[in-house]
């Protein structure tokens, strides 16, 4: 079946460090994949996507490559700030949605 | 702003009650989907309904039932309400019932039983 499975949190970084959240997936078929982020006291938006194998979603720094050889699908941001302090949440969809479980990201000054 | 609209914001209710979420998806949006999202647990997908239509069933409990009509808002109905029940509840909308497009989520009801 399908599953999404990604690091347990939280993840405590100071600021400007770099940032990795691992995601690998299970799917059958060419699934989407998505990063959501979820500030506190707020639903779900959309951070990134990518739809094919070998694209890249990027937004606001951040980045995440499809990568159907180790189906994997890892976040990435070069220098995290104070504001991305949030919960992570990857997910795919090969027509229904599976999300992961969430990542909590605090960012110390 | 996602589009997606929920109400009420927080709801405070006593167990044993029965309440009732509402949803209206981004305009043009078909499929709406409803999740729970506990502090210990991460989103718990419960149902889904496209076009008026169940589509697709997660952990829903009995006690919870939803529907979506002809103008296709959406109501989560949660009926013999117990102190576990307390929970955001987040409703999402995309385009499509499949497909590769995105979720669009609202900001979510927040529902405490006391």
């Amino acid at each position: 079946g399908n599953s999404v499975t990604q690091m347990e949190g939280p993840v405590t970084l100071s600021e400007e460090a770099f940032l990795t959240i691992n995601c690998t997936y299970t799917a059958t078929g060419y699934p989407s994949l998505f990063w959501y982020v979820q500030y506190p006291g707020e639903g779900l938006q959309l951070l990134l996507k990518a739809t094919k194998a070998d694209d890249k979603g990027s937004n606001k720094g951040f980045e995440a490559t499809y990568r159907k050889e180790t189906t994997s699908f890892h976040l990435e941001k070069g220098s995290v700030q104070v504001s991305d302090s949030a919960v992570y949440f990857c997910a795919l969809r090969s027509g229904k949605f599976y999300f992961g479980s969430g990542t909590k990201l605090n960012v110390k000054p | 702003d996602s589009g997606v609209t929920q109400t009420p914001k927080h709801l405070i209710t006593a167990t044993g009650q029965r309440v009732t979420l509402r949803c209206s998806p981004r305009s043009g949006d078909l499929s709406v989907y409803w999740y729970q999202q506990s502090l210990d647990q991460g989103l718990q997908f419960l149902i889904q309904y496209y076009n008026g239509e169940e589509r697709a069933k997660g952990n829903i409990l009995e006690r919870f039932s939803a529907q979506q009509f002809p103008d296709l808002h959406s109501e989560l109905n949660l009926s013999s309400l117990e102190l576990g029940d307390s929970a955001l509840y987040f409703c999402a909308s995309s385009v499509e019932s499949g497909g590769a497009g995105e979720q669009f989520f609202g900001p979510g009801t927040r529902l405490t039983v006391l």
